[in-house]
């Protein structure tokens, strides 16, 4: 069964920092990897869609980095400001559409 | 276009009440799904349909129904609700069921069994 985990669980830098968020996965025959971003309260938001055979996708100050064979994803922020203070789900889908969930990075940056 | 839509956002139900949690899309997509999000679990997947007429379980599926009538519409049903049915409850949709495609999930509806 795929195991998705993320960290750390939760973040808080100042403002204007570059930041790295982890994903990890235990079954590495994924289709994509989707990040999301979740604002207390509220749906999930689409950032990033990574299909199997690419290593990268960027928009942007966010990229998302995959390596398959190591069961790894980063989702990279430039130079951080407030408004990006949410929780960061990752959730890979190894099986049609169904997608498997970490259990997020909650970041807060620092004015 | 409004994406994806649900309601009610807010309910609260005594055990034993039963309700339909609505979910819609205006975007054509054939692939939805139910989702349920609790603390230190995660998102997971209910119950999902590859288009209309078509529907599966998901990783939790039991004490919910659901149907698929239109493309547009996939209403899930708690027919007897349990207070372990307290969750907030994520529709989403994707183009098509297939490996590609990136989903798009709707504001959620949170539920309180009593």
């Amino acid at each position: 069964k795929q195991e998705v985990t993320q960290i750390p669980a939760a973040l808080s830098v100042p403002e204007g920092e570059n930041l790295v968020l982890n994903c990890s996965f235990t079954d590495s025959a994924i289709y994509n990897l989707q990040w999301f971003r979740q604002d207390p309260g509220k749906g999930l938001t689409s950032l990033l869609l990574i299909q199997s055979s690419q290593r990268e996708q960027t928009s942007g100050r966010l990229n998302a980095s995959l390596d398959k064979s190591s069961g790894r994803s980063t989702l990279y922020i430039a130079a951080s400001q407030p408004g990006d203070s949410a929780t960061y789900l990752c959730a890979v889908n190894n099986a049609g559409n169904m997608l498997t969930f970490g259990g997020g990075t909650r970041l807060m940056v620092k004015p | 276009n409004a994406g994806v839509t649900q309601t009610p956002k807010f309910q609260v139900l005594k055990t034993g009440q039963s309700m339909t949690l609505q979910c819609a899309q205006d975007m054509n997509h054939e692939y939805m799904s139910w989702y349920r999000q609790d603390p230190g679990m995660g998102l997971r997947l209910i119950h999902y349909s590859v288009g209309a007429g078509i529907t599966d379980q998901g990783e939790v599926p039991n004490g919910y129904n659901v149907s698929r009538s239109t493309t547009e519409d996939f209403p899930l049903r708690l027919l007897s609700a349990a207070p372990s049915q307290t969750s907030v409850y994520f529709c989403a949709s994707s183009l098509a069921f297939g490996d590609w495609n990136e989903q798009f999930f709707g504001p959620g509806t949170r539920l309180t069994v009593l």
